[in-house]
């Protein structure tokens, strides 16, 4: 049973709009949340985390949102770009001392049109 | 220089050889991870090692065995090669964080015949 779900597959967007990339969990027992970045024939990049004890995280063009009650996370790309076109992934860490491993969601493949 | 490096980056085998594919690492760090990726089957944990001493069967380990010679080496061993196999195999490395951000290889591609 996935414990950490991205149910839009794709998205399309138009350059110089917003991507709003969403993701859904099923644990509480998650501290921190992360997002990657992969282009075809490359590896996942990291991108951007966030602290459970948080709302919202920025950097750049990308800002995090989290809403615990709703165990749901998005990620916004503002301005989107062309160059953003990529597979997203949501992962997340749960707090099980120290035996840590991400657990990841299946991807969002975002296409942003010139 | 790339932190996390993987050979060989395309691998074309016929079923029932054995192979490796090897990674490496420079970033210091203690944990490393085999992944496969499938379309429309995200990543998948394979084996993981924490340290020198430790390994771990990931979600989908059977088939696949692997060998920590050092902390900066990490080996993935399929010891005889079934074309379900065929995929993207990725290798990645993380601190002992509380964020346990990963770090990834290029990736190798293995079709088996």
């Amino acid at each position: 049973d996935q414990q950490v779900k991205q149910n839009s597959p794709s998205l399309s967007v138009q350059e110089g709009r917003i991507s709003i990339l969403n993701c859904d969990y099923t644990n509480s027992m998650f501290d921190y949340f992360l997002w990657y970045k992969k282009y075809p024939a490359e590896g996942p990049t990291f991108l951007i985390s966030i602290s459970s004890i948080k709302d919202k995280n920025e950097d750049g063009r990308f800002t995090v949102f989290l809403n615990k009650s709703a165990k749901h996370l998005s990620l916004h790309i503002v301005p989107s770009q062309p160059g953003d076109s990529a597979v997203y992934f949501c992962a997340a860490s749960p707090n099980a001392g120290n035996n840590r491993k991400l657990i990841w969601g299946l991807g969002t493949s975002l296409a942003v049109n010139p | 220089d790339a932190d996390v490096t993987q050979t060989p980056r395309n691998r074309i085998t016929k079923t029932g050889k054995r192979i490796m594919l090897e990674c490496s690492q420079t970033k210091g760090h203690d944990r490393m991870y085999w992944y496969r990726q499938d379309p429309g089957l995200g990543l998948r944990l394979i084996y993981y090692s924490f340290d020198v001493k430790d390994i771990n069967k990931g979600e989908i380990s059977d088939g696949y065995s692997v060998s920590r010679q050092a902390q900066a080496k990490f080996s993935l061993s399929l010891e005889s090669a079934i074309p379900n196999q065929t995929a993207l195999y990725f290798c990645a490395t993380s601190a002992a964080s509380p964020t346990q951000t990963q770090y990834f290889g290029p990736g190798t591609r293995l079709l088996v015949l």
